[in-house]
């Protein structure tokens, strides 16, 4: 089975620049989600999809960041304009559903962002 | 609001001997609980998870951790570490319902002196 794939692995860009994160979940996966890991800390939610909708963005800094999941597959993450702050891990996770064993929630290699 | 506590940054132990991580929780009911770990440069591999049942979880790589409900603790042991354990772990917790919202404790970072 193939796992959450992620690109692009890393990303250097200067601040105020825009970015774009992909994101392929596993076949099936009706849940998606995308975390931003800054250095030294645990994953923060940003945003988790149920299908193709919102279930929860309340972390996520609306004015410069936006996330997609056209047809309930793949999902695309958006910085504009990006911070010095926004260097991170950016990782992508994927799980059946929400709700019971249905919960447990698979990882991608995640995307390395530094902003300069 | 749910909280994950890992009260331990770092942690160095010595090939061969036990280990145990710490994790509480702050939530009224049972959640659901798992250890992760990410090796540098690595995403998030799943150790073991907690639903139900029986309290104590074996995992993979020779990981086991125990949930105590009246400490709400699901403290992470291995009783021989190898140097190739060395990583950073991650306590994460979900509400037990339809909401669920994967919350990440800090993380501690385990090193393994040879």
């Amino acid at each position: 089975e193939a796992g959450v794939a992620q690109s692009p692995r890393y990303k250097i860009i200067e601040k105020r620049q825009s970015v774009a994160f992909w994101c392929n979940p596993i076949s099936g996966h009706a849940t998606l989600y995308w975390y931003q890991q800054i250095l030294g800390q645990g994953p923060k939610l940003l945003i988790q999809f149920q299908n193709n909708g919102v279930v929860d963005d309340s972390q996520l800094p609306k004015d410069r960041f936006s996330a997609e999941r056209l047809k309930g597959v793949d999902s695309t993450l958006k910085i504009q304009p990006a911070k010095l702050e926004d260097s991170a891990v950016y990782l992508c996770a994927s799980s059946w559903g929400r709700g019971g064993r249905r919960t447990e929630a698979f990882f991608g290699q995640g995307t390395r962002l530094t902003v300069v | 609001a749910q909280s994950v506590t890992q009260p331990d940054i770092h942690i160095t132990v010595s090939e061969g001997a036990s280990l145990e991580l710490r994790c509480n929780y702050s939530y009224g009911a049972t959640p659901y609980l798992f250890w992760y770990v990410q090796s540098p440069g690595q995403g998030l591999q799943l150790l073991l998870k907690y639903f139900s049942g029986d309290t104590l979880v074996q995992g993979i790589k020779g990981f086991e951790a125990e949930f105590k409900r009246s400490q709400s603790s699901f403290n992470l042991r291995k009783p021989s570490v190898h140097w190739s354990d060395a990583a950073e772990y991650f306590c994460a917790v979900v509400r037990g319902n339809a909401g669920n919202m994967l919350t990440f404790g800090g993380g501690t970072r385990l090193m393994v002196k040879p």
